[in-house]
């Protein structure tokens, strides 16, 4: 079974401030990473991809793939109450074409 | 840019009958799409991967003779609930994979919110 786990949340930030949301997977296979963000009753939307170990940084969101420790996080920087959303982490995996595999989203408030 | 579209974004129909959704790519050609379903507070369900020109393959579960694919073009798939009952009743939402991108990013289109009486 190809596993991938995020803390459902809610994770509460104060505006400004930086907000980090985790994920770690069991495959060590897994090939492809993927942040997605999906407000309530919409479809997701893609953020961030990262395929090589180190950090990826766009604008105020940064995905940084530790391989060997089998985690992936997204960092945003400058919280805003309109970055509340649920985060979906995905991942694609050897041998399993291009399917994703998602987690099951870390729920994020922004707080004013 | 990678938009994806889907038509139409909300349904009801009565028990019994069939709907048809569309899910394009619109500024680029996508030889493979993809399915999936969502319930209230639940993560994506990958129903079905969807390959232009070829039949669709399936996830375990998924029965195919009630949800057929259709990927006509490079640019159109096209998922049809056949004889839908309420149990069906569902958020139903494509993706397409852009090519030549180096990776497997998928887009995801808008959704389609089906509702069976």
């Amino acid at each position: 079974q190809k596993e991938v786990e995020q803390n459902s949340g809610p994770l509460s930030v104060p505006e400004g401030a930086i907000a980090s949301l985790n994920c770690t997977y069991s495959d060590r296979g897994s090939q492809s990473f993927f942040w997605y963000r999906q407000y309530s009753g919409k479809s997701p939307e893609l953020i961030m991809f990262i395929y090589s170990n180190g950090d990826k940084e766009d604008g105020r969101f940064t995905a940084q793939l530790n391989k060997a420790s089998q985690y992936v996080s997204l960092l945003i920087r400058d919280s805003q109450p309109s970055d509340s959303a649920t985060y979906l982490c995905a991942l694609t995996f050897g041998g399993g074409g291009n399917k994703l595999t998602f987690g099951t989203g870390t729920q994020l408030k922004v707080e004013l | 840019g990678a938009v994806v579209s889907q038509h139409p974004s909300r349904v009801i129909c009565k028990s019994g009958t069939s709907v048809k959704i569309e899910c394009r790519s619109l500024d680029f050609q996508a030889t493979t799409m993809f399915w999936y379903r969502q319930f209230p507070k639940k993560s994506l369900m990958l129903m079905a991967t969807s390959n232009e020109g070829s039949k669709a393959t399936y996830e375990q579960g998924v029965e195919k003779d009630k949800f057929l694919i259709n990927h006509a073009s490079l640019t159109l798939s096209t998922l049809t609930v056949t004889s839908a009952h309420p149990e069906d009743s569902s958020f139903y939402i494509c993706s397409a994979q852009k090519p030549g991108t180096g990776g497997d990013e998928q887009y995801f289109g808008p959704g389609t919110r089906l509702t069976v009486t």
